[in-house]
């Protein structure tokens, strides 16, 4: 069975620019989760899909967005970025709120 | 205000002993708890986890102990080998059914 797979791996962008990021979760896992993490902050609770529908957000501004597909692929984009959005981007899945599998994550660098 | 806290950001200890990694919650509503390992540049990945209605769990080499009076749990790995240097995560279910973590404690093991 394929583990979460998120893309792009890394990727660097310009202050003012917009990110998109995918993540694919496990085959039937519809519940898709997307953290941040950076130094020395550990992971924070971006937001929650479930049957393409947000359920669940954390305390982040409205630049973080994010949508689920219906074959529960998820997205998740930052808009007019910042230098303090540098971070590792984890996506994880579960079947529904059971155990969470983390991907691989996305590096993002602002410049 | 953090609900689970790893105040040790870093621990090392010499290959054979025992690593013992702390986490300290707020919440006394928290009746789950898990800890994560993450190597860099991977997702974190599920470690062993404890219920509330019980003090402790063991699974191989690494056992974790509950203290719900003093809202405190901790991991034991023993031995410690050197592919157990990681960052170690502690979490807990939040109420919106995500996961709040702790900052992670990085183990060294040194051969």
């Amino acid at each position: 069975k394929a583990g979460v797979t998120q893309t792009p791996r890394y990727l660097i962008k310009t202050r003012g620019q917009q990110v998109t990021l995918s993540c694919s979760p496990i085959s039937g896992h519809r519940s898709v989760s997307w953290y941040q993490q950076t130094p020395g902050q550990g992971l924070q609770f971006l937001f929650e899909y479930f049957s393409e529908t947000q359920r669940n957000k954390g305390n982040f501004p409205g630049r973080f967005s994010g949508r689920q597909f219906s074959n529960s692929r998820s997205e998740m984009n930052v808009s007019t970025l910042e230098l303090g959005d540098s971070a590792l981007y984890l996506c994880a899945s579960s079947f529904n709120r059971g155990r969470v599998y983390f991907g691989e994550g996305s590096w993002l660098t602002v410049v | 205000d953090q609900q689970v806290k790893q105040n040790s950001p870093s621990l090392s200890v010499q290959e054979g002993r025992i690593s013992i990694l702390n986490c300290d919650y707020t919440n006394s509503m928290f009746d789950y708890f898990l800890w994560y390992k993450k190597y860099p540049a991977e997702g974190p990945t599920f470690l062993i986890s404890i219920s509330s209605i019980k003090d402790k769990n063991e699974d191989g080499r690494f056992t974790v102990f509950l203290n719900k009076s003093a809202k405190h749990l901790s991991l034991h790995i023993v031995p410690s080998q050197p592919g157990d240097s990681a960052v170690y995560f502690c979490a807990a279910p939040g109420s919106q059914g995500n996961l709040i973590f702790g900052k992670g404690t990085k183990l060294s093991v040194k051969p």
